[in-house]
């Protein structure tokens, strides 16, 4: 089971918005609901930002969300700040016997 | 409040067996529908999903590391031991360990610091 792709790198300047795709096969993101996405800042633990494709955790900003077309799934951040700064990873569901597969990962600049 | 921390040693020769664990605080590896999983990510490279356990015992690898991973649960001293053989240095990484809410819930709400470990001789 290969990584799902995502852009090696997106930027955006503050107060704009970015998306970043994840792009799988039909036997992860194309056929499953089961989508999320990770922030991971330096030195810190990974963060859970998305989840089942749309969703969003208690307490991650609105201006977070998630979309899926096809085999392709989208992270969209709105009002881009400083803090935004870093890797982003999605993941998805694969079934058996893959079970889960992470992303490549896209580094996010705040220019 | 869910904390996890992982431990491991910091260097291990090739051939070597890893042994990670993964101390947890604020839920219990027993409790109804809680998994405990691996990640981990070797420097400036992606994630890597390893292997998840169940409060029931049920377990998933990573098709491509599953003949050298086990992974157990101590209930009595709240852990989650994730044992790795025959390390080589392409196994040089950051592990992490992370809390799973639910069986149906297909993501991890919690992460550990992670703890790096190389491999060298």
């Amino acid at each position: 089971q290969s990584a799902l792709t995502q852009p090696a790198s997106v930027s955006g300047s503050p107060g704009q918005s970015i998306t970043i795709s994840c792009t799988g096969t039909n036997s992860d993101v194309g056929s499953y609901n089961l989508v999320s996405w990770y922030q991971h800042l330096p030195g810190k633990a990974p963060k859970v930002m998305i989840y089942e494709v749309n969703k969003r955790p208690s307490g991650v900003s609105n201006r977070f969300s998630g979309s899926k077309s096809g085999n392709t799934a989208s992270l969209t951040i709105s009002g881009l700040q400083a803090e935004d700064e870093g890797d982003y990873f999605c993941c998805s569901y694969a079934g058996t016997p893959t079970f889960e597969v992470f992303g490549t990962g896209t580094k996010v600049t705040v220019l | 409040q869910i904390t996890l921390k992982e431990s491991a040693p910091t260097l291990v020769k090739p051939t070597q067996t890893l042994t990670l664990t993964c101390s947890l605080s604020g839920f219990s590896v027993s409790t109804s529908g809680v998994g405990v999983g691996w990640i981990r990510q070797p420097p400036g490279k992606a994630l890597e999903w390893l292997a998840l356990i169940f409060w029931n015992d049920d377990k998933r690898f990573s098709p491509s590391l599953e003949n050298r991973l086990a992974i157990t649960r101590d209930t009595s001293k709240n852990q989650v031991v994730l044992t790795m053989t025959n390390m080589d240095p392409v196994d040089t990484a950051t592990y992490y360990c992370a809390h799973r809410l639910a069986e149906d819930a297909y993501y991890f709400g919690y992460w550990g610091q992670g703890t790096l470990v190389t491999v060298s001789s």
